[in-house]
């Protein structure tokens, strides 16, 4: 699986836009982009995936850049409830039938700030 | 409907007892995954089993052990263990053998002394 960098926190004002960058330079043809948070005390929630096009759900959007090296995730209207460790995953959907893990890396500290 | 349950929530063991630590997936969900995470990291895979079969190990010594049962409910043993285990384990299940879609619990918190 493709590795992933994100930076380590970031901070956003409650009410305004998050945009959380994560760059997967060696990404390959067949990953696609997941991301997953986990608010403190709780197990990983899914977000939102992605493949090529940008995608949008009722939790976010995902934007994907055209190279498909670097993905921004976007909360758009941040909440106190949005704080959490954001985590961006790079694999293939399905594995052929065996070991389908998520290899987590740090993610990103996002902090809603009052 | 109920999501992942993991029981018990906090554990507090010594080191050299074995633990079993419990997982029952969201109904209709035959694939079971278990991971570790240790603070301020992210969670590390350790096993998962689909329909009852062990389909992926990550890499963690032959101290930990899983197996899932006919409900597909399961369950995570760990022998001999280290102060090292200390740590926040983690199971999430699915519909099938996909990403998309894995609904975590919310752990069982071990604390090895």
């Amino acid at each position: 699986d493709a590795k992933t960098t994100q930076p380590p926190s970031m901070d956003c004002a409650e009410g305004r836009a998050a945009n959380l960058p994560c760059n997967h330079s060696t990404i390959s043809g067949n990953e696609y982009v997941y991301w997953y948070r986990q608010i403190h005390s709780q197990g990983p929630q899914y977000i939102i995936h992605g493949l090529k096009n940008n995608e949008t759900n009722e939790m976010a959007s995902l934007i994907i850049t055209e190279d498909r090296k670097s993905s921004t995730l976007i909360l758009p209207h941040a909440t106190l409830r949005d704080t959490a460790v954001y985590y961006c995953i790079v694999r293939v959907a399905r594995s052929g039938g065996s070991n389908y893990k998520l290899t987590f890396g740090k993610g990103t500290l996002l902090t809603v700030n009052p | 409907d109920a999501g992942v349950t993991q029981s018990p929530t906090h554990l507090i063991k010594t080191r050299g007892q074995h633990v079993t630590l419990r997982c029952s997936p969201i109904s209709g969900h035959k694939s079971v995954s278990w991971y570790q995470q240790v603070l301020g990291q992210g969670p590390q895979f350790i096993f998962q089993y689909y329909e009852k079969e062990e389909r992926g190990r990550g890499n963690f010594p032959d101290r930990f052990s899983a197996r899932q049962f006919p409900n597909y409910s399961s369950e995570l043993n760990v022998n001999a263990l280290l102060l090292g285990d200390s740590a926040l384990y983690l199971c999430a299940s699915s519909l099938e053998q996909t990403v998309v879609g894995l609904f975590f619990g919310s752990g069982t918190q071990l604390s090895v002394l």
